[in-house]
C-alpha cells in the first residue's frame, strides 16, 4: 500500500522557519515527481511547489518563491520543504503529493500555524 | 494564472440521484485537467485526470468530460461515501490552480 507521511507541522513565529518532511512507503519513490500543496479555510487548495525526479529542477508558486525549498533524498524516500520568513497567511495544511502534474497520492497533512 | 470557477458552490442530494459538477477555467486548458474528491478530515483523492481518464480504483459512476475552458464531473447513482466536497484541478500551465471546490452534501 501506498503511504505519504509527512511530518515537522507545528507553531511558529512570523519570520521564523520550519522544515516539513515527507517519508514514502509502498512506492519506489526515485521514480516519481513530488509536490507540495496547502489548504486553508479561506484559500481553498494551493499548489506550491514541485520537484523533479532527480532533484535537479524545481518549481514555486509565487506566493513562496524566494522563501521556501523543497529537496528530496531518493536513498531514504524522503522529501522536505523548508520553510523560512513565515507569514500569517502561510497557516495552512501542508500535504505531500505524488505526481508529475495532476496529484495521484496525497499524504495525511501536517498542520502549520504561524502565530506570535 | 488560470482561474479555476466550480458551480454550484454546494449541491444537496440524495443517495441514488445523479449529479453534475461544472469548472469553468479562465483560458483553455485542452484537456489537462483533474478531479479530486475530500472527506473532511481527510486528504484529496483523484478521481479523474485528463478530463476523462478514471483513476484505477475509482468506482465507475464518476465520469469526466470537456475541454478547453469548460469541465464536467458526474456522479451517476449517487453513494453515501460520496458526500464530500470536490475539487477540479488545472495542469496545462504553471501554476497549476484548483477550483474553490463543491460540497455535496445529503438532503
Amino acid at each position: 500500500e501506498v503511504q505519504l507521511v509527512e511530518s515537522g507541522g507545528g507553531l511558529a513565529q512570523p519570520g521564523g522557519s520550519l522544515r516539513l518532511s515527507c517519508t514514502a512507503s509502498g512506492i519506489t519513490f526515485s521514480n516519481y515527481e513530488m509536490n507540495w500543496v496547502r489548504q486553508t479555510p479561506g484559500q481553498g487548495l494551493e499548489w506550491l511547489s514541485n520537484i523533479s525526479i532527480s532533484g535537479s529542477s524545481t518549481l514555486y508558486a509565487d506566493s513562496v518563491k524566494g522563501r521556501f525549498t523543497i529537496s528530496r533524498d531518493n536513498a531514504k524516500n524522503s522529501l522536505f520543504l523548508q520553510m523560512n520568513s513565515l507569514r500569517a497567511e502561510d497557516t495552512a495544511v501542508y500535504y505531500c503529493a505524488s505526481g508529475a502534474a495532476y496529484f495521484q497520492k496525497w499524504g495525511q497533512g501536517t498542520l502549520v500555524i504561524v502565530s506570535s | 494564472d488560470i482561474q479555476m470557477t466550480q458551480s454550484p458552490s454546494t449541491l444537496s442530494a440524495s443517495v441514488g440521484d445523479t449529479v453534475s459538477i461544472t469548472c469553468r477555467a479562465s483560458q483553455s486548458t485542452r484537456n489537462w485537467l483533474a478531479w479530486y474528491h475530500q472527506k473532511v478530515g481527510k486528504a484529496p483523492k483523484l478521481l479523474i485526470y485528463q478530463a476523462s481518464n478514471l483513476e484505477s480504483g475509482v468506482p465507475s459512476r464518476f465520469s469526466g468530460s470537456g475541454s478547453g475552458t469548460e469541465f464536467t464531473l458526474t456522479i451517476s447513482s449517487l453513494q453515501p461515501d460520496d458526500f464530500a466536497t470536490y475539487y477540479c484541478q488545472q495542469y496545462n500551465s504553471y501554476p497549476w490552480t484548483f477550483g474553490q471546490g463543491t460540497k455535496v452534501e445529503i438532503k
